[in-house]
């Protein structure tokens, strides 16, 4: 099955750049959506198709995908993004269609 | 508003069984395809199974297959889960999430999501 590796974690300052790495055998021929967990809540999605936001997530959130990689860019980092960032594939020649990343823990220093 | 609430969940012994429930508001259930998700303690997520709006294509992870079936009521609403011959490694929260689309046929990805139920697998 088709397999998304994430860095376990990141480590950014307050008003920096952040940047979340996921990678995949030719994963710039998928569709990338990522999601943002908190402690003890559901995940949300903060972007899909690589680059598209849903309404109500800030534009400080951004994607791009390409080659065996995409990325998610967090900037000027606030201590309310600290926190488990998914990324997401569906994989349609696979008996696992849906494809999680291991999850990367963003820490706000 | 778009709601997503599960129930059913709860500790089961090794073996047994247990339907998951997920109830729905704020949109057109019947308009979208939707999935169980879930997130053993201290793990990453796994996605579980998914189902077409319409519910007559159903998808399922291996490490469920022949032991879980998700369908739906689109006339109440809502979703469901039966897991049978669970094993200790089911063990997680269960969540319910909603794809903004009819189908997974071309891609899945998930727009909202339940607060999720606790499965605990343990004699």
């Amino acid at each position: 099955s088709y397999v998304l590796t994430q860095p376990p974690s990141v480590s950014v300052a307050p008003g920096k750049t952040a940047r979340i790495t996921c990678g995949g055998n030719n994963i710039g021929s998928k569709s990338v959506h990522w999601y943002q967990q908190k402690p003890g809540q559901a995940p949300v999605l903060v972007i899909y198709y690589d680059s598209d936001r849903p309404s109500g997530i800030p534009e400080r959130f951004s994607g791009s995908n390409s080659g065996n990689t995409a990325t998610l860019t967090i900037s000027r980092v606030e201590a309310g993004d600290e926190a488990d960032y998914y990324c997401q594939v569906w994989d349609s020649s696979s008996d696992l269609p849906v494809v999680f990343g291991g999850g990367t823990k963003l820490t706000v220093l | 508003e778009v709601q997503l609430l599960e129930s059913g969940g709860g500790l089961v012994q090794p073996g047994g069984s247990l339907r998951l429930s997920c109830a729905a508001s704020g949109f057109t259930f019947s308009s979208y395809a939707m999935s169980w998700v879930r997130q053993a303690p201290g793990k990453g997520l796994e996605w579980v199974s998914a189902i077409s709006g319409s519910g007559g294509s159903t998808y399922y992870a291996d490490s469920v297959k022949g032991r879980f079936t998700i369908s739906r009521d689109n006339s109440k609403n809502t979703l469901y889960l039966q897991m049978n011959s669970l094993r200790a490694e089911d063990t997680a929260v269960y969540y319910c999430a909603k794809t903004p689309l009819a189908y997974c046929g071309g891609d899945c990805y998930f727009d909202y999501w339940g607060q999720g139920t606790l499965v605990t697998v343990s004699s």
